[in-house]
């Protein structure tokens, strides 16, 4: 199975702020990674999918990034609406995996 | 507008089986692949299998820990998909969700969760 490793696992910042979260694949996936909001008590949300590629009606403050094993996903300024955890997924071979996780609270 | 809702979810004890159902509408639902997560009370989302549409003769994959005792089936009559739960474990517990499938293989829509609760 892909292993996908998320980092940080919390991440605290202020609205403002440029926001970056890791993915690394233990194996190439290419661009096969998605990114997910959550939020309490709620389905995740799709952001981004094949690495950059923004989903209708998601803000363009997301973007994503990367190939091969290392991705990350960008909020430019971090707005209240945005404080979530955020999940990476490869969909490049089954069994599908995702990260752990990244929470982002208020600093 | 694109829905899915799941029901089903239910306190059940160890070695029983429960059937989820997902209804989708909004979208034609014999057109996508329909695949079900479930997330462990506070913890991380986990990929349980996937069912492929009627062009793809409704194949399905499965993850490893549900293998044998999960079954992913589909009734496009009833816009609806189903995940038949046998020889059920606590560490089976959690939110499960189903969602819609593109045709690049990403989930882009997802139920709002069903709780099972395996205990005895």
């Amino acid at each position: 199975d892909i292993q996908m490793t998320q980092s940080p696992s919390t991440l605290s910042a202020s609205v403002g702020d440029r926001v970056t979260i890791t993915c690394r694949a233990s194996q190439t996936i290419y661009d096969w990674v998605a990114w997910y909001q959550q939020k309490p008590g709620k389905a995740p949300k799709l952001l981004i999918y094949k690495t950059s590629n923004l989903q209708g009606g998601v803000p363009s403050r997301f973007s994503g990034s990367g190939s091969a094993t290392e991705f990350t996903l960008t909020i430019s300024s971090l707005q209240p609406d945005d404080f979530a955890i955020y999940h990476c997924q490869q969909y490049y071979s089954y069994p599908w995996t995702f990260g752990q996780g990244t929470k982002v609270e208020v600093k | 507008e694109v829905q899915l809702v799941e029901s089903g979810g239910d306190l059940v004890k160890p070695g029983h089986s429960l059937r989820l159902s997902c209804s989708g509408s909004g979208f034609t639902f014999p057109d996508f692949g329909m695949t079900w997560f479930r997330q462990a009370p506070g913890k991380g989302l986990e990929w349980i299998g996937f069912i492929r549409n009627n062009f793809f003769r409704e194949t399905t994959e499965y993850a490893a820990s549900v293998r044998g005792r999960f079954t992913i089936s589909r009734d496009d009559s009833k816009t609806s998909v189903y995940l038949q739960m046998n020889r059920l474990q606590t560490e089976d517990s959690g939110i499960y969700y189903c969602a819609r499938e593109t045709k690049s293989g990403v989930a882009d829509h997802w139920g709002q969760g069903t709780l099972v609760t395996v205990s005895s």
